[in-house]
């Protein structure tokens, strides 16, 4: 069973407030790691595609990290602001083309 | 706009009804996808269309039919639905099936009440 955390469930920050959370999933037969936005009422976004250990990428504020070793991704947001609250899912495949997606974080940037 | 259109938006029907929902997309992906999103559980993969054929299906129940008829279009047939199946239904797509690189683009959805 592939199992792909996500926490916390929920994350409430004031605005200027820089953030993180957390992606877990199964450290073998690792293939390729996704984060996606998804604001309320629209689409999911695709933020990152994150395929080696260690690997890192940015986009504007918000930056990603990858340890296939353990089975981990952290997303960051530096100086969030309310445009960032949204659903963040993370979506984990493996080298058997079985995707998983979390349940997602949903953030909330209070002004 | 991701280039993923999903028709209809919002659809209500009655478990004994037939209906469809359907997904456009003019990105030149080969590769489709149905998503289903129930109440605070995490997406789950339906089908994967990849150039028209259909490469999976997750143990999804027979009254619900995919049809892929080319590349840029997929089909969900619906019929005699139950009330558990209301859901948030998404379709993707994305350049070829799961390739590591590849973004898959969402469509907003078709929010289904079956009552």
């Amino acid at each position: 069973i592939l199992n792909v955390e996500q926490s916390p469930q929920s994350l409430h920050v004031q605005e200027g407030d820089s953030t993180n959370f957390t992606c877990s999933f199964p450290s073998s037969n690792f293939y390729a790691l996704h984060w996606y936005r998804w604001e309320t009422a629209k689409s999911p976004e695709a933020l990152f595609v994150m395929t080696l250990n260690g690997d890192e990428k940015k986009k504007g504020r918000i930056s990603a990290t990858l340890n296939t070793k353990e089975g981990y991704s952290y997303l960051y947001i530096k100086g969030s602001q309310p445009e960032d609250s949204a659903t963040y899912l993370c979506a984990f495949l493996n080298n058997n083309n079985d995707m998983r997606f979390g349940a997602g974080t949903r953030l909330t940037v209070k002004p | 706009e991701t280039g993923v259109t999903q028709t209809p938006r919002h659809l209500v029907m009655g478990m004994t009804n037939k209906k469809s929902l359907k997904c456009e997309q003019h990105l030149g992906h080969n590769a489709m996808y149905w998503y289903k999103q129930s109440a605070k559980k995490p997406l789950e993969l339906m089908f994967v269309y990849n150039f028209k054929e259909q490469t999976e299906n997750n143990s999804v129940p027979s009254r619900f039919s995919p049809e892929c008829p080319n590349s840029s279009h997929l089909f969900l047939h619906l019929h005699t639905l139950q009330p558990e199946d209301s859901a948030l239904y998404l379709c993707a797509s994305s350049q070829d099936v799961w390739v590591s690189d590849g973004e898959a683009f969402f469509g907003q959805g078709t929010r289904l009440t079956v009552v």
